[in-house]
């Protein structure tokens, strides 16, 4: 089966903070893709990145940390210094190379206080 | 270059009625999923179209749900006739390559309301 688990509901954490949003996914593939995707207020969703499994190493972008482990079969983002901008709900989401359907989590919903 | 747009934003209709709900690509993508949120649970995945053709449509609840792209453009998912379950957000998203998951770019999603 293929799944994708957000057990972190809702994330509350004052301005400055490092927050981590925790990814743990499911899938009998050997190949195939993770996700992170952003939903600001607006309603969009932004793409933020895309990782595949065979690629193990941890990705930095600005404030913006990931880390893909496939031991745990986890693929947690952590924003270092978080801003208020940064509140949001964060979806993580699996791709199988099989086919074109996105797999996602139910989202943590982020909430960073000034 | 403008995004995928979705239309309406908002939708709210009563149990039994009709709703169609647009997506606009991005220009010269081929590929078109549609998507949706229920109240708070997973994204689920509703279908896949190459230009006009349904690559895959798996994920369609049920057969009160119609999707359409004539001639490979826009698209649209009807729902006929609506039910309480299905309010929800409507996500289009396109890509433009055709493998490996090129990826995708969504649209802001339409909320529907079924009352």
């Amino acid at each position: 089966a293929q799944k994708v688990t957000q057990a972190q509901t809702e994330i509350s954490v004052v301005e400055k903070e490092d927050v981590t949003l925790d990814c743990v996914y499911e899938t009998r593939d050997t190949t195939y893709y993770l996700f992170w995707y952003k939903q600001p207020p607006s309603g969009e969703l932004v793409f933020l990145i895309r990782r595949n499994s065979f690629d193990e190493q941890n990705e930095i972008s600005g404030r913006y940390s990931w880390n893909f482990q496939k031991s745990t079969s986890s693929f947690n983002f952590t924003i270092t210094a978080s801003q208020v901008v940064d509140s949001a709900v964060y979806f993580c989401a699996l791709g199988p190379d099989s086919n074109y359907q996105l797999i996602w989590g139910a989202g943590t919903k982020l909430i960073i206080k000034p | 270059e403008a995004g995928v747009t979705q239309f309406p934003s908002h939708s709210v209709i009563e149990k039994g009625q009709t709703v169609t709900l647009r997506c606009d690509p991005i220009s010269g993508h081929d590929n078109l999923y549609w998507y949706r949120r229920v109240m708070g649970k997973e994204i689920k995945f509703l279908l896949h179209f190459v230009k006009e053709s349904k690559q895959d449509e798996s994920g369609m609840p049920n057969n009160r749900f119609l999707a359409e792209r004539t001639g490979g453009t826009y698209s649209t998912l009807k729902v006929q006739p609506a039910e309480l379950e299905d309010s929800g957000v409507y996500f289009c998203a396109s890509s433009l390559a055709s493998g490996n998951l090129d990826e995708q770019f969504f649209g802001p999603g339409t909320r529907l309301t079924v009352l």
